[in-house]
């Protein structure tokens, strides 16, 4: 089955304490990204990557790491996560040239 | 100013209702509309896109573009349960790296 797994589904971290959220497509996606969903927000694009070894910052960068060594997976990591940075967060991948993203189910963080 | 504002409802109808979502959007330089379907605890799915200015319709949904007063609109005919969802538009524009920008979502109940 085409699809996006996060891991894990739900955290709850304490403040500093350095945390990965794994992104993982099985559709040869090249587009992979990262989003922050919160009430009345929406959702925010935190980081991308338009290929293997190519990443840039998003709309919401601050606090947060990614990496794409492959091209099936997208990590983001979090250094020293803050109470700020509780929300859902959602891991996404699309073809190029294709319009829809895929999501993945997401990850809720909460972080004490 | 958000680029893509959107009525965060919620919105209650009565099954069978005729629904109408609408998002307006301020960078004259977004080309693709698209409208995202998300359950509850479940990552956004591609519902309906479009290409500039006009109708799109699939099944009981229709997807309308307005560039010149940079409205867009989703129509839901014979509204079923199944419908209740949080509803995100979203808009982005060829060549733009950072992909989609989202409305911050309308969350429907369609009443049995």
């Amino acid at each position: 089955e085409a699809q996006v797994t996060q891991n894990p589904r739900y955290l709850i971290t304490v403040t500093g304490k350095k945390l990965t959220v794994t992104c993982s497509q099985n559709m040869n996606h090249e587009y992979m990204s990262w989003y922050r969903q919160d009430p009345g927000l929406g959702l925010r694009q935190i980081y991308y990557s338009m290929n293997v070894e190519v990443t840039d910052k998003g709309d919401v960068p601050e606090g947060y790491k990614v990496s794409r060594k492959e091209k099936r997976n997208f990590p983001l990591i979090l250094e020293s996560p803050s109470p700020n940075q509780t929300s859902l967060y959602f891991c996404a991948s699309r073809l190029t040239g294709s319009y829809g993203y895929t999501f993945g189910s997401g990850t809720r963080l909460t972080v004490v | 100013q958000k680029e893509v504002e959107q009525d965060p409802g919620p919105l209650s109808v009565p099954e069978g209702a005729i629904v109408s979502l609408n998002c307006t959007y301020s960078n004259s330089a977004f080309q693709y509309f698209m409208w995202y379907r998300q359950y509850s605890r479940k990552g956004p799915e591609l519902l309906m896109y479009t290409y500039s200015s006009g109708n799109k319709e699939d099944g009981r949904f229709t997807a309308q573009v307005d560039k010149s007063s940079k409205y867009i609109s989703l129509f839901i005919r014979d509204s079923q349960p199944s419908d209740s969802a949080t509803y995100l538009c979203a808009s982005y524009f060829s060549g733009s790296a950072r992909q989609l920008t989202f409305g911050s979502g309308t969350q429907l109940t369609v009443l049995p």
